[in-house]
């Protein structure tokens, strides 16, 4: 079956730095991927729709310049959290289209830990 | 617009019985739909998928899901739990067409006693 990976699978920074969260698909290319943040003991919440080539589109109340993402190939995906602060901390979730209709492939998720 | 609901927040069920997890959709045409279960700290892992055909579907470790159009359900199902099951479920929908994204339920999570 198709595999999408992230990495890193967990992360803790300081207030105030950037970090990058990769998502790889790794024996299919996705033309979309898409970035979900899950909060403990809640549902997954689209962030936004990446697709190759193109620029990210965002869901209502995300910020584009604080989550900023990068789909520069078939494989990749990044989602590059900037001046992360402590709300920021979550449950960062990817995923890929299936290349052979509807669905996706989810990655292991990474947990973004901000002091 | 489209929703889905997960009536059950938890439930708890006995190792060796069996197991109905509910799920209702609000979507104006039959949508695609798809069960996923996580695992503490885990991605999610797709259990199984409706697009068309049969409306009972089978899907991995012995689960299965009946889409009931006339009822906007799509009910996951096992007749006999293990213990490894306990784990959060999510149902989703998905509109027909491709690169579109998953609309998740709020999720059940299911507890397993011995």
């Amino acid at each position: 079956g198709a595999v999408v990976s992230q990495h890193p699978s967990r992360v803790i920074c300081k207030s105030g730095t950037s970090v990058k969260i990769e998502c790889r698909s790794l024996d299919f290319q996705a033309t979309t991927m898409f970035w979900y943040r899950q909060f403990p003991k809640q549902s997954l919440m689209l962030m936004a729709t990446s697709n190759e080539g193109s620029k990210a589109t965002y869901e209502q109340g995300v910020e584009k310049d604080k989550f900023l993402i990068n789909h520069a190939s078939l494989t990749l995906s990044t989602l590059t959290v900037t001046s992360a602060h402590p709300e920021d901390s979550s449950f960062y979730i990817c995923s890929a289209s299936a290349p052979d209709g509807p669905g996706q492939f989810f990655g292991p998720g990474t947990r973004l830990t901000v002091l | 617009a489209q929703s889905v609901t997960q009536p059950d927040i938890h439930i708890t069920v006995s190792e060796g019985a069996s197991l109905e997890l509910r799920c209702n959709y609000s979507y104006g045409a039959t949508p695609y739909l798809f069960w996923y279960v996580q695992s503490p700290g885990q991605g999610l892992q797709l259990l199984l998928k409706y697009f068309s055909g049969d409306t009972l579907v089978q899907g991995i470790k012995g689960f299965e899901a009946e889409f009931k159009r006339s009822q906007s359900s799509f009910n996951l199902r096992k007749p006999s739990v293990h213990w490894s099951d306990a784990a959060e479920y999510f149902c989703a929908v998905a509109p027909n067409q491709a690169g579109t994204a998953l609309i998740f339920g709020k999720g059940t999570t299911l507890s397993v006693s011995s």
